[in-house]
C-alpha cells in the first residue's frame, strides 16, 4: 500500500540553525501539505502545495519557513533559523485530489536547543 | 482559536461494547468533516468522513454523525477491539473554493479493555 515517507524521524538543532525536513508524498498525488504538532496541543495546519506553488498558508508559516518541491519525488519544509518554539512534530501529508483524503506521514520529530 | 472542540481527552470502553468519541466546532463554514486515528510514532491515519449535506456515514463498524444545527458530531465504533486503541482527531474543513487545510481538535485517547 503506498504511504507517505518523512526523515529524519527525529531531528535535534540548535537554535537559530537552519533544518530541512524532507517527505516523500505518495506518488500520483498532486496536493502537499506541512502540519505541526507542538506536544500536548492540536495538530495544526502550515501549509498546502500544489503545481509548484503555496495555495495557502496559516500565520505560523512566517518568513521563516519555506517549502520546495527540487524534484518529482521530494517535498521539503525548510525552517531558516530555529527557534525553541518550532520544537513539535512535523506532518507531511499528501492527497490525490483537492478535496481527496489527505494521507499523512509518521512524522519527523524536531527538537530545538 | 479552538474552532474544532475535543472535550474528552480520554475514553475507556470495554470490548465489544460501543465507543462514542465526541467532537463540537464553532464555525459554519465547515463543509466537511473527518475523523483520523492515531498510532504512537506514526502519523493521523484517515478514518472517516462526511459532507455536511449529510446526517450520517457508515464504514463497517465506524458510523459518523452529524448535527449541524448543534454544531456536532460524533464517531461510534461497536463492537470495540483492542486494535482501536489509539488517539482519534476529529478535523474540519471550510466551505471556501480552493481551501482544504484541516482544522483539527485536540484529540481523544481510546483504550479498549480485553
Amino acid at each position: 500500500e503506498p504511504e507517505v515517507t518523512q526523515t529524519p524521524s527525529h531531528q535535534v538543532t540548535q537554535m537559530g540553525q537552519e533544518v530541512i525536513l524532507r517527505c516523500v508524498p505518495i506518488s500520483n498525488h498532486l496536493y502537499f501539505y506541512w502540519y505541526r504538532q507542538i506536544l500536548g496541543q492540536k495538530v495544526e495546519f502550515l501549509v498546502s502545495f500544489y503545481n509548484n506553488e503555496i495555495s495557502e498558508k496559516s500565520e505560523i508559516f512566517d518568513d521563516q519557513f519555506s517549502v520546495e518541491r527540487p524534484d518529482g519525488s521530494n517535498f521539503t519544509l525548510k525552517i531558516r533559523s530555529t527557534k525553541l518554539e518550532d520544537s513539535a512534530m512535523y506532518f507531511c501529508a499528501s492527497s490525490g485530489g483537492l478535496y481527496n483524503e489527505q494521507f499523512f506521514g509518521p512524522g519527523t520529530r524536531l527538537t530545538v536547543l | 482559536d479552538q474552532q474544532v472542540k475535543q472535550n474528552s481527552p480520554s475514553l475507556s470502553v470495554q470490548e465489544g461494547r460501543i465507543s462514542i468519541l465526541n467532537c463540537d466546532y464553532t464555525n459554519s463554514m465547515f463543509d466537511y468533516f473527518l475523523w483520523y486515528k492515531k498510532y504512537p510514532a506514526e502519523g493521523p491515519t484517515f478514518l472517516i468522513s462526511i459532507s455536511s449535506i449529510k446526517d450520517k456515514n457508515e464504514d463497517g463498524r465506524f458510523t459518523v454523525f452529524l448535527n449541524k444545527s448543534a454544531k456536532h458530531l460524533s464517531l461510534h465504533i461497536v463492537p470495540s477491539q483492542p486494535g482501536d486503541s489509539a488517539v482519534y482527531f476529529c478535523a474540519a474543513r471550510l466551505d471556501q473554493t480552493g481551501a482544504n487545510n484541516l482544522f483539527f481538535g485536540t484529540g481523544t485517547r481510546l483504550t479498549v479493555i480485553p
